[in-house]
């Protein structure tokens, strides 16, 4: 049974500070998901990882993939209020769909 | 592109009435449509995946006889909470995944969500 863990569950930092946030899973797979869940809403999709190796950015957000390790990170760059959210990695497997790791919520302090 | 609704965004019922969800893709074709539940401050949990024209597959301890899903056609799933218990209560989101993208990296693309608020 796949199993998605993320680390830390919560994150507390300072405008302009870098922080990464973790997310390992049990079983190999290829495909994996960053969203981001504001409270009382849905989730934004923020990356799709394919393959070993991949990396994307988008602003502040970078998120790599290491297929190998079954290691994700997400890393903030230089963090700003507009980030404070709750995080969710989710990994594909064929025959079990989509499992959510169980997020970090981060809060950005000024 | 690639927008997914849901009715309504907020219902609040009596214990043992039943309620209705509508998820739907607003512009592209989902052949397979995915029913998450959320608990405050936790992560989602996938109860059931829905493929157009056939049964639904629920996930092992949600009771396929409570959570009925219709998935009548390429643009709409439907979830009916039967005799809702406050228990039931949660924060229930939807997913479509687009056909043509469905052999390729089986993206998702989430509704806003339906808050239960059972009595």
């Amino acid at each position: 049974e796949l199993k998605v863990e993320q680390n830390p569950l919560f994150l507390s930092m300072q405008e302009g500070k870098n922080y990464t946030i973790y997310c390992n899973y049990s079983t190999t797979s290829d495909r994996l998901y960053w969203y981001r869940q504001d409270p009382g809403k849905s989730l934004e999709s923020l990356f799709v990882l394919l393959s070993n190796g991949a990396v994307k950015q988008e602003g502040r957000l970078m998120a790599s993939l290491d297929t190998k390790a079954r290691l994700s990170t997400l890393h903030i760059t230089a963090a700003v209020h507009d980030l404070s959210a709750t995080y969710f990695c989710a990994v594909y497997l064929y025959g079990q769909n989509f499992v959510f790791g169980p997020g970090t919520r981060l809060s950005v302090l000024p | 592109g690639a927008v997914v609704s849901q009715h309504p965004s907020r219902v609040i019922c009596k214990s043992g009435t039943s309620v209705k969800i509508e998820c739907r893709s607003l512009d592209f074709q989902a052949t397979t449509m995915f029913w998450y539940r959320q608990f405050p401050k936790q992560s989602l949990m996938l109860m059931a995946t829905s493929n157009e024209g056939s049964k639904a597959t629920y996930e092992q301890g949600v009771e396929k006889d409570k959570f009925l899903i219709n998935h009548a056609s390429l643009t709409l799933s439907t979830l009916t909470v039967t005799s809702a218990h406050p228990e039931d209560s949660s924060f229930y989101i939807c997913s479509a995944s687009p056909a043509r993208w469905r052999s390729s990296y089986n993206e998702q693309f989430f509704g806003p969500g339906t808050r239960l608020t059972v009595l």
